[in-house]
């Protein structure tokens, strides 16, 4: 069972389209972060949220934490091909284990 | 950037031999985390350190084994390599504590024929 789901799995769009792309649990977590992977690198931290509704900007990337702190979502305006990657989000659940949890990404493609 | 080195970075060994990875870490982080990354499972934790000589399991731990006898270097060892364990791996640290953030390294793309 994946205590992170990711959604969707695959997204190909061309460049100046917006999207989201969603992080849903049936767990609380205390925090969680989200990450970039660029292919043949390691995952790069974006930011990190804390607290229920919170909503962090990242240039054209606003990633928010949902109230019950049981899902976030992160919404790119004007897509760019640089921002073609792999999406993941992390993070710790209350009361869990000092280990982060991944979910399996969502894999973006921005077309020219 | 954290300061973390893997090596080597490609590695192609046959079948039942044993292979050894290394991570470097500069920046003095407490918890130090082993990953193997594959299509459709993601991430998966393969066994972690919370100190010097403080490792434990994680949910593929099966196959791998690990050591730390300095806070700076993570080692990750295959016993008997297997196909199933070609990979990329990639090694992780944290501060530890409420705080998960990871900083993770290149990563090793390991073959196994």
């Amino acid at each position: 069972t994946q205590l992170l789901e990711q959604s969707p799995q695959f997204l190909s769009i061309q460049e100046g389209e917006n999207l989201t792309v969603y992080c849903n649990s049936s767990s609380v977590f205390s925090s969680l972060q989200w990450y970039r992977q660029e292919p043949g690198e390691g995952p790069v931290l974006l930011v990190t949220v804390v607290t229920g509704g919170e909503v962090k900007k990242l240039k054209r990337l606003t990633f928010q934490f949902g109230d019950a702190r049981k899902d976030s979502s992160l919404h790119i305006t004007a897509a760019q091909p640089g921002d073609t990657g792999l999406y993941l989000c992390a993070g710790r659940s209350s009361g869990g284990s000092y280990i982060p949890t991944f979910g399996r990404g969502t894999s973006l493609i921005v077309h020219p | 950037d954290a300061g973390i080195t893997q090596s080597p970075r490609h590695k192609v060994t046959e079948t039942g031999t044993p292979v050894t990875l290394r991570c470097h870490q500069t920046e003095n982080h407490r918890y130090m985390y082993w990953y193997r990354q594959d299509p459709g499972h993601g991430l998966r934790l393969i066994h972690y350190s919370y100190g010097v000589k403080d490792t434990d399991k994680g949910e593929v731990s099966d196959g791998y084994s690990v050591s730390r006898s300095k806070t700076e270097d993570f080692l990750l060892t295959l016993e008997s390599a297997t196909s199933s364990q070609t990979s990329v791996y990639f090694c992780a640290i944290s501060v530890g504590g409420v705080n998960t953030e990871a900083f993770f390294g290149q990563g090793t793309r390991l073959t196994v024929v």
